[in-house]
């Protein structure tokens, strides 16, 4: 879309904090959610996801929360570390298109150390 | 295991030249693939995805196009590279209930 264009915004925290990295999706037919990392000259990998018939779901140090009402997702993650430190996206997929996968604009993570 | 490779790496190519980009992915059948492209510090642009051989939707106009002669082969072109196709492109591969998975991409500059 045409978000694609713009700088991505940017999250600063320091070592050890707890991290939230927030998600606008655009369609409320979407059944499947996903978050990705992606470092710096490499493709984006998978970190967790979500289907529409939950509402939370956590992996290690990862948290992803889905929010159908507003049509919201998040990603938190605790304790963050240096190696943390990437752009993270979030995906949806929407049944009715074939499975294809719809990203969002991506968020910038630093962590200081 | 599923596997997806693409190649070149990088690629430095004129103003006019032609481009093909290869991807292809091992240990699965009948997957979606996508291209995307993504300017540095930007967000993921999906350019095409196919939902099978031969099938291809084209998401955004542009100097490019794609071909999916096999199964697993997802190939991107162009006839005469602009400048404005300069950037990191990633290939995908997904299937309906699962997870979307990148390739390690081509960085391509078109001087």
């Amino acid at each position: 879309g045409e978000s694609v264009g713009l700088h991505l915004p940017t999250l600063s925290v320091q070592e050890g904090d707890n991290s939230i990295i927030n998600c606008a999706y655009s369609n409320s037919a979407s059944d499947y959610f996903i978050w990705y990392k992606q470092e710096s000259g490499k493709g984006p990998q998978f970190i967790i996801d979500i289907r529409s018939n939950m509402d939370k779901r956590q992996g290690q140090r990862v948290t992803v929360l889905l929010n159908k009402t507003v049509k919201h997702l998040s990603l938190q993650i605790a304790a963050t570390q240096p190696g943390d430190s990437a752009v993270y996206f979030c995906a949806e997929r929407t049944g009715t298109s074939y499975g294809k996968l719809t990203f969002g604009q991506g968020t910038i993570l630093t962590v200081h150390p | 295991s599923q596997t997806i490779h693409q190649w070149p790496a990088t690629l430095v190519q004129p103003v006019g030249s032609p481009l093909s980009l290869e991807c292809t992915v091992e240990g699965t059948s009948n997957p979606n693939l996508y291209w995307y492209r993504q300017a540095a510090g930007r967000g993921l642009q999906l350019l095409f995805y196919s939902v099978g051989i031969g099938q291809i939707s084209s998401e955004v106009p542009q100097n490019l196009s794609a071909s999916r002669p096999q199964d697993r082969q997802f190939i991107l072109s162009s006839k005469k590279l602009l400048l404005s196709d300069s950037g990191f492109y990633l290939c995908a591969w997904s299937v309906w209930d699962s997870q979307g998975f990148f390739g390690p991409g081509t960085r391509l500059t078109v001087l």
